[in-house]
């Protein structure tokens, strides 16, 4: 079984504030992690993902997750926000090689303050 | 462009008809799936089919059912034995065999009334 925890359904950030989403996972065989952001009536767009390897995973738009496997847990960070990075983040895990039938956090909307 | 088309992004429909959501990949993908999203909910999967002619239930299959004859295509139907049909329907698909990302189509909002 394999389950996703989001802390904070709301996050707000001053614009060029670091923006630190939370992300908590339990799976019993090695996760694989990932975060996708979500416009307004819009479907879902990857902004990275962890597999194997380096556990520092960098993606679009300037974000960063870092793997911590003691602490079961794929922050999403972001040096600067920016008035664009507005939207809703989803974490998900995955637990086979099927990426798509992952299991979703209930997601997070970062709102960012100008 | 490849990418994964759903039809149409609005739906309104009587309460007790079925409707039918289209799903049209390009991707050459094998797996494809169905995702419900409602407020504070996040993602819940209704569907996945991993091969043509060949799909499983995901958590919240009731009144629901799916097709998968072309791998290309995989329309979901909300029966009238679905409680509370109205939501985002997203479809999404993946390569299947290696762990990759899903791709997901824009959207399906569906209000019946």
């Amino acid at each position: 079984a394999q389950s996703v925890t989001q802390l904070g359904s709301h996050v707000s950030v001053s614009e060029g504030a670091l923006v630190l989403l939370r992300c908590n996972y339990s799976s019993s065989v090695p996760p694989y992690l990932f975060w996708y952001v979500q416009y307004p009536n819009q479907g879902l767009q990857l902004l990275l993902k962890y597999t194997t390897g380096a556990t520092l995973v960098k993606g679009i738009n300037g974000f960063e997750a870092e793997f911590k496997k003691s602490e079961t847990s794929f922050h999403l960070t972001k040096p600067s926000a920016h008035m664009s990075d507005a939207a809703e983040y989803f974490c998900a895990v995955s637990a086979n090689t099927n990426a798509g039938k992952s299991t979703f956090g209930d997601g997070t909307t970062l709102t960012v303050k100008p | 462009d490849g990418g994964i088309t759903q039809s149409p992004k609005y739906l309104f429909r009587k309460e007790g008809q079925n409707v039918t959501l289209s799903c049209e990949q390009n991707l050459n993908h094998d797996a494809m799936y169905w995702y419900r999203q409602d407020p504070g909910q996040g993602l819940r999967l209704i569907y996945y089919s991993q091969i043509v002619n060949d799909f499983q239930k995901g958590d919240i299959a009731e009144g629901y059912s799916v097709s998968r004859e072309k791998k290309e295509s995989f329309p979901l139907t909300v029966t009238s034995a679905q409680k509370n049909p109205t939501a985002f329907y997203l479809c999404a698909s993946s390569m299947g065999d290696i762990p990759t990302e899903a791709f997901f189509g824009q959207g399906t909002r569906l209000t019946v009334v």
